[in-house]
């Protein structure tokens, strides 16, 4: 079975500049996680979709990054304007997880790695 | 909210030398418990998971984790590692309700020396 796709795989812009990452998760996954890993730290979430609909994004910077799912398949991460801390690689995962049922697998991306210089 | 501990940010050790990487959280009800490893290049790969029942828990590569809930602890072992376990493995927890987000712990780099 296909992975989760993500693209670009790396990305560098300059501060103040904006970026856009895309994801497709695996298919007939109904929850799409968008996660950010800093250097030396473990994933920590930004933004969880369950279908087209927003579950959680209460670690989303909403003042400059956006995310959307709009049609409950593949979904688009932005970032405007981009500042140096910024700098980490964008994980998107999917997983068939529905209400009540928290346990199921989460499955990662390779990553969009973005350098803001 | 939970959190999750790591105690070890990096271990070295030799080829055929027994590992154990500490893992704790912290949360007030029931837990899920995964550990996620990610070798050098890859993406992100579950190794194991505890939900219920037995609280050894067995997964990919010979590695297993044992739950011991008076501890909070989900410690990750394996007996003899070998240099292709190089990786860097991630301890996560989710709340066993809804749509619980998945915490991660920091993370331990582990490199194995042929």
């Amino acid at each position: 079975e296909a992975g989760v796709a993500q693209s670009p795989r790396y990305k560098i812009i300059e501060k103040r500049q904006s970026v856009a990452f895309w994801c497709n998760p695996i298919s007939g996954h109904a929850t799409l996680y968008w996660y950010q890993q800093i250097l030396g730290q473990g994933p920590k979430l930004l933004i969880q979709f369950q279908n087209n609909g927003v579950v959680d994004d209460s670690q989303l910077p909403k003042d400059r990054f956006s995310a959307e799912r709009l049609k409950g398949v593949d979904s688009t991460l932005k970032i405007q304007p981009a500042k140096l801390e910024d700098s980490a690689v964008y994980l998107c995962a999917s997983s068939s997880a529905r209400a009540g049922n928290s346990g199921n697998t989460i499955y990662f991306g390779e990553g969009s790695w973005l350098t803001v210089v | 909210a939970q959190s999750v501990s790591q105690h070890n940010h990096h271990v070295i050790l030799s080829e055929a030398a027994s590992l154990e990487l500490g893992c704790n959280y912290s949360y007030g009800g029931t837990v899920n418990l995964f550990w996620y490893v990610q070798y050098p290049g890859q993406h992100l790969q579950l190794l194991l998971k505890y939900f219920s029942g037995d609280p050894l828990v067995k997964g990919i590569k010979g590695f297993e984790a044992e739950f011991i809930k008076s501890k909070f602890s989900f410690n990750l072992r394996k007996p003899s590692v070998q240099w292709s376990d190089t990786a860097e493995y991630f301890c996560a927890v989710n709340a066993n309700s809804g749509y619980s987000t998945l915490t991660f712990g920091k993370g331990t780099m582990l490199l194995v020396s042929p």
